[in-house]
């Protein structure tokens, strides 16, 4: 089977750094996506990860060990305007009816001032 | 046009009746994906189209689900006979590339909230 796990909720502070972690047990995986939804409306992407290690945008970064079947994504400088739901994502292989995103159940983060 | 568009915003139907979502993607992206979601919790795939060919129809209840793209329209998801469990916010997404990166970097539209009574 396939699953992805993240944390239902997360609180912090503003100003604060928050990193919200993904585990996930799938076969064929390919790559880790994360996408920000506010309140329910149109999911945006953030970040993709491929490969081991970190990438950079700005104040968010995403992080991926294949080693471990896990990600994060780190969110810097937190802000009010963070608080929001953060779903990651695996990208299996493309083959047969792989083509599509599975998708985690998203953590819901509070930034408090 | 630069953004996923999606109408209606709300839809109510009572339960037996049908309900037809539409979406236009975004002008040049050639793959269009339909999303569930339920409570603001995980986002159920439907299904894909490229262009107006279905791509992958694997998350699809064939049974009363059924969708097209077609050239020229916008995209749309038809639910026959509706039923209390299909309450949720429909979202379109559309993408462009290559696959790889079609698959993971998607532009969603606002969602159509389907309440079903």
């Amino acid at each position: 089977g396939q699953s992805l796990e993240q944390p239902s909720e997360v609180t912090a502070v503003e100003g604060a750094i928050v990193q919200i972690n993904c585990t996930y047990q799938t076969s064929g995986f390919y790559g880790l996506s994360w996408y920000q939804q506010h309140d329910g409306g149109a999911p945006t992407f953030l970040s993709y990860n491929a490969l081991d290690g970190l990438e950079e945008t700005g104040r968010f970064s995403s992080f991926l060990s294949r080693s471990d079947s896990y990600g994060y994504l780190l969110l810097q400088e937190l802000q009010m305007k963070d608080s929001a739901s953060y779903f990651c994502a695996v990208r299996r292989n493309n083959a047969g009816n792989n083509r599509k995103l599975i998708w985690g159940l998203g953590t819901s983060l509070a930034v408090n001032p | 046009g630069e953004e996923v568009a999606q109408t209606p915003k709300h839809l109510v139907r009572g339960e037996g009746q049908k309900a037809k979502l539409y979406c236009a993607p975004i002008k040049g992206h050639s793959y269009v994906f339909w999303y569930q979601q339920v409570l603001k919790n995980e986002f159920k795939f439907l299904i894909s189209f490229q262009n107006e060919n279905v791509f992958d129809e694997t998350g699809m209840p064939k049974e009363r689900f059924s969708a097209k793209c077609l050239p020229n329209s916008p995209c749309s998801l038809e639910i026959q006979a509706t039923k209390l469990e299909d309450s949720a916010v429909y979202f379109c997404a559309s993408s462009q590339g290559f696959l790889a990166r079609a698959t993971y970097e998607q532009y969603f539209g606002p969602g159509t909230r389907l309440t079903v009574t």
